[in-house]
């Protein structure tokens, strides 16, 4: 079944640790996106990737890095510069037209303790 | 730039009860329109989206939503909610050039009584 997966569900992290959270889809789709969620807030654009080896800042990139060395695979590192990490963080994958729809994840939860 | 506001952070309805969740969008061209569900700890799911054509649409689990573009709304609408509706819902909309990042509302919380 075509999916996106993203892993792990649950992710604890102590204060000053860089923390990876993997993301990956076998749609073929071109782009793919991070958001962060947290309550009353809706979703905000952390970092996108319309093709390999490109991606771009969204509205809240500081303190978050991301790499796109595979079409498949969008893997967004939370560093220690982030001054807020905990929140529910949500990867969506869509193909490049502006109607395409886009597929979220599941979503891996980061606590920062 | 474009804009989504969903007015209502709460809904409460009772089970069988009909079900209207507005969202207002903001932006300079023909929008391209999406509402979203989201159960507790999980991801969105798509519900329907607009692109052009039929102003009614209609989506999966009995949803439907009504474009309207002189209220630039985008309202879901379902005649009988069941108790399974509890959930998150969300309005986006989508660019139409550069990067085609949609955008998305604070979203609306469902509660269902019995």
């Amino acid at each position: 079944d075509g999916g996106i997966t993203q892993s792990p569900k649950y992710l604890f992290r102590k204060e000053g640790q860089n923390v990876t959270l993997s993301c990956e889809q076998n749609l073929n789709h071109d782009a793919m996106y991070w958001y962060r969620q947290d309550p009353g807030q809706g979703l905000r654009l952390i970092y996108y990737s319309q093709i390999v080896n490109d991606f771009q800042k969204g509205d809240i990139a500081e303190g978050y890095s991301v790499s796109r060395e595979k079409k498949e695979s969008f893997p967004l590192t939370v560093t220690s510069a982030q001054k807020n990490p905990t929140a529910f963080y949500l990867c969506a994958s869509k193909m490049r037209g502006s109607t395409d729809t886009q597929y979220f994840g599941p979503g891996t939860r980061l606590t920062v303790l | 730039a474009q804009s989504v506001t969903q007015p209502d952070i709460h809904i409460t309805v009772s089970e069988g009860a009909s079900l209207e969740l507005r969202c207002n969008y903001s932006y300079g061209a023909t929008p391209y329109l999406f509402w979203y569900v989201q159960s507790p700890g999980q991801g969105l799911q798509l519900l329907l989206k607009y692109f052009s054509g039929d102003t009614l649409v209609q989506g999966i689990k009995g949803f439907e939503a009504e474009f309207k573009r002189s209220q630039s709304s985008f309202n879901l609408r379902k005649p009988s909610v069941h108790w399974s509706d509890a959930a998150e819902y969300f309005c986006a909309v989508g660019s139409s050039g550069g990067s085609y990042i949609p955008t998305f509302g604070r979203g609306t919380s469902l509660i269902v009584h019995p």
